[in-house]
C-alpha cells in the first residue's frame, strides 16, 4: 500500500464546476499536511497547508479527517487556470520519535477545466 | 529575490559520464532535499541533508551521491552507476527541517536525459 494515495484522474470539468479530491494516507504520527499544484513539466508550488479544523483561501477549501486518515481539497467556481495536478502532501513521522524532515507526495491528481 | 536556483535547466549526459546538478537558495533555510519525478508519477527522495556537513540517503539514493559544504549549496552528482537517469530533478528547501512541520519549496527543476 502507498504511503499517500490520490485517484490519478483525470477530472475533466466544465469552468465553473465544483470539484473535490481525496487523498489518504497511512501514517497515523502524521502531523503535517499539504497540497501542491504542479503545472505541466514545472516544480510543485504550494497551494495550502491543512490544518486539523479545516481551511479556505479564496475559492479552495482544505479539510483534514484524522480518525479516517484522509485529506480532501474543494475547489469551487472552477477557473480554467486552475487545470493542473494537484500533488496531496505529508509529512513522514515516526510514532515515539516525532518528525522525520521528510514529506511524502501522492501521485498527484489531474484536473483539467474545460470552457 | 529570495529562493532556490537549480541550473542548468536542460542537461544531457553521455554513456558513462558524471554530470553535477547545482542547486543554491538564499533564503536562510537549513534543509535541503532532492526528488526525481518520471513521467506520471509521484516525487521520489534521492538524499537530503538538515544541516550543514550532514545528509542523509532517501528512498533511491543509489547512483547518486550530494555534498552540503555550505548552508547555500546542495548539489546532486549523477553518477555512471545509475543506469536510469533520465528525469526531473527537483531541489527543495525547508526552514529548520526536522525540527519543523512547514512546507517544502521547490526550484524550477532540471531535466536530465540521456545522449
Amino acid at each position: 500500500r502507498k504511503e499517500v494515495e490520490q485517484d490519478p484522474g483525470p477530472f475533466n470539468v466544465p469552468e465553473g464546476a465544483t470539484v473535490a479530491f481525496n487523498c489518504t494516507y497511512s501514517n497515523s504520527a502524521s502531523q503535517s499536511f499539504f497540497w501542491y499544484r504542479q503545472d505541466c513539466r514545472k516544480e510543485p508550488k504550494l497551494l495550502m497547508s491543512v490544518y486539523s479544523s479545516g481551511n479556505e483561501d479564496g475559492r479552495f477549501t482544505a479539510q483534514l479527517n484524522r480518525a479516517s486518515q484522509y485529506i480532501s481539497l474543494l475547489i469551487r467556481d472552477s477557473k480554467l487556470s486552475d487545470s493542473a495536478t494537484y500533488l496531496c502532501v505529508v509529512n513522514k513521522a515516526i510514532l515515539g520519535s516525532g518528525n522525520t524532515g521528510k514529506l511524502i507526495f501522492g501521485q498527484g491528481t489531474t484536473l483539467q477545466v474545460k470552457p | 529575490d529570495g529562493g532556490i536556483t537549480q541550473s542548468p535547466k536542460y542537461l544531457f549526459r553521455k554513456e558513462g559520464q558524471n554530470v553535477t546538478l547545482s542547486c543554491e537558495q538564499n533564503l536562510n533555510h537549513d534543509a535541503m532535499y532532492w526528488y526525481r519525478q518520471d513521467p506520471g508519477q509521484g516525487l521520489r527522495l534521492i538524499y537530503y541533508s538538515q544541516i550543514v556537513n550532514d545528509f542523509q540517503k532517501g528512498d533511491i539514493a543509489e547512483g547518486y551521491s550530494v555534498s552540503r559544504e555550505k548552508k547555500e549549496s546542495f548539489p546532486l552528482t549523477v553518477t555512471s552507476a545509475q543506469k536510469n537517469p533520465t528525469a526531473f530533478y527537483l531541489c527543495a528547501s525547508t526552514d529548520r527541517g526536522g525540527r519543523s512541520n512547514q512546507p517544502q519549496h521547490f526550484g524550477d527543476g532540471t531535466r536530465l536525459s540521456i545522449l
